[in-house]
């Protein structure tokens, strides 16, 4: 069967270092590879898209990385901050179905002072 | 134009009574999607429309479920006879491009069945 799975559910790590989140899929093949950010009682926000060709994106203090062969993504928070807790969602976007996403069930991440 | 619009926020309806949510995409954006998040999970897709035609519906759409957009632009989603198990909540969200893009997502209805 399909699945998507993000390392477990909760994360607490010290503000100032580095935060790294976990989504490993098996029986997909994505064509691309996106994450969310989710706050409480609020929609989805997009932070980062990578394509299945290319290894590590960037942008500002955030990091993702895409190992196909793996079949995982690394979703790194460098120098974080309280303002950085919520729920990170991983989704797939499979090229049979673009624009339909597949979701994780997410990480909580708490950012404690 | 400050994004995607759903409404109500919140619905509270009694198990088998109709309910039917909005949702207002970026004017621009030809591809609207509706997801169904419950409780520690992340969305699940329930379909999608390309302009006015909805393209795609996932086997979660039972029959009580139906949903429109009429002129291609602000769409509807109707639940029928509700039950305690369609509490969830109702996300839709649009893209620019047909894939490989940011999804747009509104702040979700709520939706209680007592």
């Amino acid at each position: 069967s399909q699945k998507i799975e993000q390392n477990s559910e909760a994360l607490n790590i010290q503000e100032g270092k580095t935060a790294t989140l976990t989504c490993n899929y098996t029986n997909y093949s994505p064509a691309y590879l996106q994450w969310y950010r989710q706050d409480p009682g609020r929609g989805p926000v997009f932070l980062l898209l990578i394509r299945e060709n290319e290894k590590e994106k960037r942008k500002e203090r955030l990091k993702v990385t895409f190992d196909t062969t793996l079949k995982q993504s690394l979703f790194h928070i460098t120098a974080s901050q309280p303002a950085d807790s919520a729920t990170y969602l991983c989704a797939l976007e499979r090229g049979s179905t673009l624009g339909r996403l597949y979701f994780g069930r997410g990480t909580q991440l708490t950012v404690w002072p | 134009d400050t994004g995607v619009s759903q409404n109500p926020r919140h619905k509270i309806t009694k198990r088998g009574q109709n309910v039917t949510f909005r949702c207002d995409p970026i004017s621009e954006h030809n591809r609207l999607y509706w997801y169904r998040q419950t409780l520690g999970q992340g969305p699940e897709f329930l379909t999608y429309f390309q302009n006015e035609a909805q393209l795609e519906k996932s086997r979660l759409l039972s029959d009580r479920f139906s949903a429109e957009r009429p002129k291609g632009s602000f769409s509807t989603l109707e639940i029928q006879r509700t039950e305690q198990g369609d509490s969830a909540m109702y996300l839709c969200a649009s893209t620019l491009k047909d894939g490989n893009t940011e999804a747009f997502f509104g702040q979700g209805t709520r939706l209680t069945v007592v």
